[in-house]
């Protein structure tokens, strides 16, 4: 158990429709991350919070809105998304001092 | 920004071969990490490397930091049906819960 939960495991969702992917950990971790997983191509950091500031924003759309409400919650909000954005989602989370990730096991996202 | 060469990109073997996979820089890592990605999963740590020479083995997965600390190997030696997924390496320059940087991955395919 890598201890970082997502839900939901599977989103079907129309470019018009608004939905929100949430990650949790209870690791005592500081920090937590938004990657993107595409077929055919490498994790794509999207977002950085540490102890629920934004430290990195990777010129992510603005259709992507991230939401850290405290160190153990990280939210995806999504809006009038594109077929292209059609991906696996990953969360992640380190604990203090150390650069070693813990990713969840993925939101799996299909935009009509 | 910093970018890792993963090779091979893909890699199909017979069971019971060993395997090689190394990751090289132009940069300099302080850490230097392993991840393995099942299909349908999130990626999980296999090995975490923090010294330039630095070999450290995990059942039968052997990693070494290289000494230059612009590169690294993963070996796994006598491969097994269950190994097949993607291994990713990754670097890190910040032990402040900073970002590492990811290889595109190595895709291993073990035939029974």
């Amino acid at each position: 158990e890598t201890g970082v939960t997502q839900t939901p495991r599977h989103l079907v969702m129309g470019m018009t429709n608004k939905k929100s992917l949430k990650c949790e950990q209870h690791l005592g971790h500081n920090a937590m991350y938004w990657y993107k997983q595409s077929a055919k191509k490498p994790l794509e950091l999207m977002f950085v919070y540490n102890f629920k500031e934004q430290t990195e924003n990777n010129s992510v759309p603005s259709r992507f809105s991230p939401e850290c409400p405290n160190s153990s919650h990280l939210f995806l909000h999504l809006h009038t998304l594109q077929p292209e954005d059609s991906a696996l989602y990953l969360c992640a989370s380190s604990p203090p001092g150390t650069d070693t990730q813990y990713f969840g096991p993925g939101t799996r996202l299909t935009v009509l | 920004g910093q970018q890792l060469n993963q090779s091979p990109q893909s890699m199909f073997i017979q069971e019971g071969e060993d395997v090689s996979m190394n990751c090289t820089s132009s940069s300099i890592f302080n850490t230097w990490l392993w991840y393995k990605q099942d299909p349908g999963e999130g990626p999980v740590l296999l090995i975490a490397l923090y010294k330039a020479g630095e070999l450290t083995s995990n059942g039968r997965l052997t990693a070494q930091f290289g000494i230059t600390r612009k590169d690294s190997f993963l070996n796994i030696s006598a491969s097994i049906p269950s190994d097949v997924g993607i291994y990713f390496c990754a670097g890190s320059t910040n032990t402040n819960a900073g970002k590492s940087t990811f290889g595109d991955g190595t895709t291993l395919t073990v035939k029974p």
